[in-house]
């Protein structure tokens, strides 16, 4: 079968750095994507890891080590506007659905 | 480009009734997905479309959902007829396919249904 694990919730304070974990079971893998959908709004997209590594993009980091089968996204200098879920999805073949996480709420207190 | 776009944004309706939700996808991108998103179910994948075939349709619900894509720039899902239990998000979602990267999906902004 096919899962996906993430923590159903993460709470933080501003400024503070943030790591969510995701770990999978899938057959095919061929990437792990970050999705963010704040309360009423739709998921969009994050970032994109293929290879083992970190990527960076601004706050916002993406680590994937294929042979764990773990990946995290990392947030820091948080910001109250980060308060959202966020979505880890697995890449299968080419012509595939992604798979998503049940998603991680993140909470930014003051 | 101006994303993809769904209506209605909100509909209201009766349990029974016919809801018809609408989507058209960003132009050029030739996947197209449609999910449900409730708190208690997260997001499902209810169905998706290559160059307008349905791929997949395992997470259709049951019978009373069906989907079409007529053309690469619109796609229709229907409920008939509709129940409370139906009461979710609708997503619509594109993508370009083709692997890696151009796997990447934008979302509509949603169809949040209410059955009565």
């Amino acid at each position: 079968g096919q899962s996906l694990e993430q923590p159903s919730e993460v709470t933080a304070v501003e400024g503070a750095i943030v790591q969510i974990n995701c770990t999978y079971q899938t057959s095919g893998f061929y990437g792990l994507s970050w999705y963010q959908q704040h309360d009423g709004g739709a998921p969009t997209f994050l970032s994109y890891n293929a290879l083992d590594g970190l990527e960076e993009t601004g706050r916002f980091s993406s680590f994937l080590s294929r042979s764990d089968s773990y990946g995290y996204l990392l947030l820091q200098e948080l910001q109250m506007k980060d308060s959202a879920s966020y979505f880890c999805a697995v890449h299968g073949k080419a012509g595939t659905a992604l798979i998503f996480g049940k998603g991680t709420t993140l909470s930014v207190s003051s | 480009d101006a994303g993809v776009i769904q209506s209605p944004r909100h509909e209201v309706t009766e349990m029974g009734q016919e809801v018809t939700l609408r989507c058209k996808p960003i132009s050029g991108h030739d996947y197209l997905f449609w999910y449900r998103q409730t708190m208690m179910r997260g997001l499902e994948l209810l169905i998706y479309f290559n160059n307008n075939v349905p791929i997949d349709d395992s997470g259709m619900p049951e019978d009373r959902f069906s989907a079409k894509m007529p053309n690469a720039s619109f796609s229709t899902l229907k409920i008939q007829p509709s129940e409370p239990r139906d009461s979710a998000v609708y997503f619509c979602a594109s993508s370009f396919g083709g692997g890696g990267a151009e796997e990447t999906q934008y979302f509509g902004p949603g169809t949040r249904l209410l059955v009565l």
